[in-house]
């Protein structure tokens, strides 16, 4: 078990430009999450993918964001046209499915931080 | 009205003392619940976990659920200083979807020496 590994862990962009994040999963983890946490604030549910199949959005989120997980390893998250909004830490996590009545503990990454400047 | 509600503190409590937690949440098909602790400048990381309801004591800590009262605590013992820190509590999606977890914003743990 190496641990949840996101990439980079500082990013500062202009307002504008894109940007993309990495994150590797544990390996036996079938299920992976992004969130998105500001200063003061719990955890933001951005997405959540089981395998490759990307389950479920958050409705807030825009539509200048998007996740991929194409083989089920590891996903990246893009951000088109960052806003100053978008400053935040961002997190990755992952987790084995239990099964349809209990969600499992989630092992956190180390996270991006994002500034939009 | 946030889905996981905590106080924010901060909770100040002397060495050695209990420190007591609370978290309620509205969803009432949540039946997974999580405390996290979350150290400034790291990422969360798991304290317990608990699906039934009544009393779950790994060391120190102990969680308990009360799904009735939709509410959640951690109590923990013999608090030291190194457990200063933002806990948070979470939720699980309702049983019939089991997929994110939403978090509270957190309560900031301060243990005085």
């Amino acid at each position: 078990d190496t641990g949840v590994s996101q990439n980079p862990r500082h990013k500062i962009t202009k307002r504008g430009q894109n940007v993309t994040f990495r994150c590797d999963p544990i390996s036996e983890h079938n299920r992976l999450y992004w969130y998105r946490q500001t200063l003061g604030q719990g955890p933001e549910f951005l997405t959540y993918f089981q395998n490759e199949a990307q389950l479920e959005k958050s409705r807030l989120l825009s539509d200048r964001f998007s996740a991929e997980r194409p083989k089920g390893s590891f996903s990246t998250l893009e951000i088109q046209r960052t806003e100053q909004g978008d400053s935040a830490m961002y997190l990755c996590a992952s987790s084995r499915n239990q099964g349809a009545l209990y969600n499992s503990p989630l092992h956190f990454g180390n996270g991006t931080r994002l500034t939009v400047t | 009205q946030k889905e996981v509600e905590q106080n924010s503190g901060p909770l100040s409590v002397p060495e050695g003392a209990i420190a007591s937690l609370n978290c309620t949440y509205s969803d009432r098909g949540s039946q997974s619940f999580f405390w996290y602790r979350q150290y400034s400048g790291k990422s969360p990381e798991l304290i317990m976990f608990i699906y039934s309801n009544g009393d779950k004591e790994d060391g120190r800590f102990t969680a308990q659920l009360n799904k009735a009262s939709q509410y959640v605590s951690l109590l923990i013992r013999d608090s030291q200083p190194s457990d200063s820190a933002t806990y948070l509590c979470a939720a699980g999606d309702d049983n019939t979807n089991a997929g994110k977890s939403t978090f509270g914003d957190g309560t900031t743990l301060t243990v005085k020496p």
